[in-house]
């Protein structure tokens, strides 16, 4: 596709029960982000890849959350046990060539909204 | 740690300036941006300023940078019913990471 996607939109869910979200990069994109947005905050940054590492992982609020990279492309965001206070969107975004460039662009995708109940 | 402050919420007449107002704390900020976010939708990127800059212009934006406040805003001339959004500050520094503000809601009256 054009831009980065990501999947589901939406995602509510039981605390307790483990998600996956799923981010779609550019392609072609060997550096992806990805970030969490509270209901009227600004984006945390949580952690990012260069091509299928993650150099830092220091964003990653617990150890409930982890993330993976596959094959330089699709990246899933795994959530377990979901408490309440994970409810946010989670952005992820994607640029060409090294998160150390900063002008390198990050495109964002739509986010997923997650809801613990 | 770096932290970006901004105000939460702007509100203006259509064909008025917006300005938006951001300040951060980490001196060795290399790079600030402002993002754009609509209802919906991701964020997109506006404009940027390299830290040795005091302004840039581009179309109806124009970014002023006060390195020695810390102090960053974003002047968008003849504001638009559809500039309504969240617009977010941002900066770069040695971390490598984009540290984001709490974002400031524009809103656009006819």
């Amino acid at each position: 596709g054009a831009g980065v996607s990501q999947s589901p939109s939406n995602k509510v869910t039981e605390k307790g029960k483990d998600v996956e979200l799923r981010c779609d990069p550019i392609s072609g994109h060997t550096a992806l982000y990805w970030y969490r947005q509270r209901l009227g905050q600004g984006l945390e940054f949580l952690i990012y890849f260069q091509g299928n590492s993650a150099p830092d992982k220091s964003g990653l609020p617990s150890d409930r959350f982890s993330a993976e990279r596959t094959g330089g492309s699709v990246s899933t965001l795994t959530i377990q046990r979901t408490q309440q206070e994970d409810s946010a969107v989670y952005l992820c975004a994607s640029s060409l060539v090294s998160v150390l460039a900063g002008t390198d662009t990050q495109y964002f995708g739509p986010g997923t909204r997650l809801t613990v109940l | 740690g770096e932290d970006v402050e901004q105000s939460l919420f702007l509100s203006v007449r259509e064909g008025d300036s917006s300005v938006i107002n951001c300040t951060y704390t980490d001196s060795s900020s290399t790079y600030l941006y402002w993002y754009k976010q609509e209802p919906g939708a991701g964020l997109q990127l506006l404009t940027y300023i390299f830290s040795n800059m005091d302004m840039k212009q581009d179309q109806r934006l124009t970014v002023l940078l006060n390195k020695k406040d810390k102090h960053l805003s974003l002047r968008i001339a003849d504001t638009q019913t559809g500039d309504s959004a969240i617009y977010f500050c941002a900066e770069w520094g040695n971390t490598g990471k984009l540290i984001f503000g709490q974002g400031t809601t524009l809103q656009v009256k006819p």
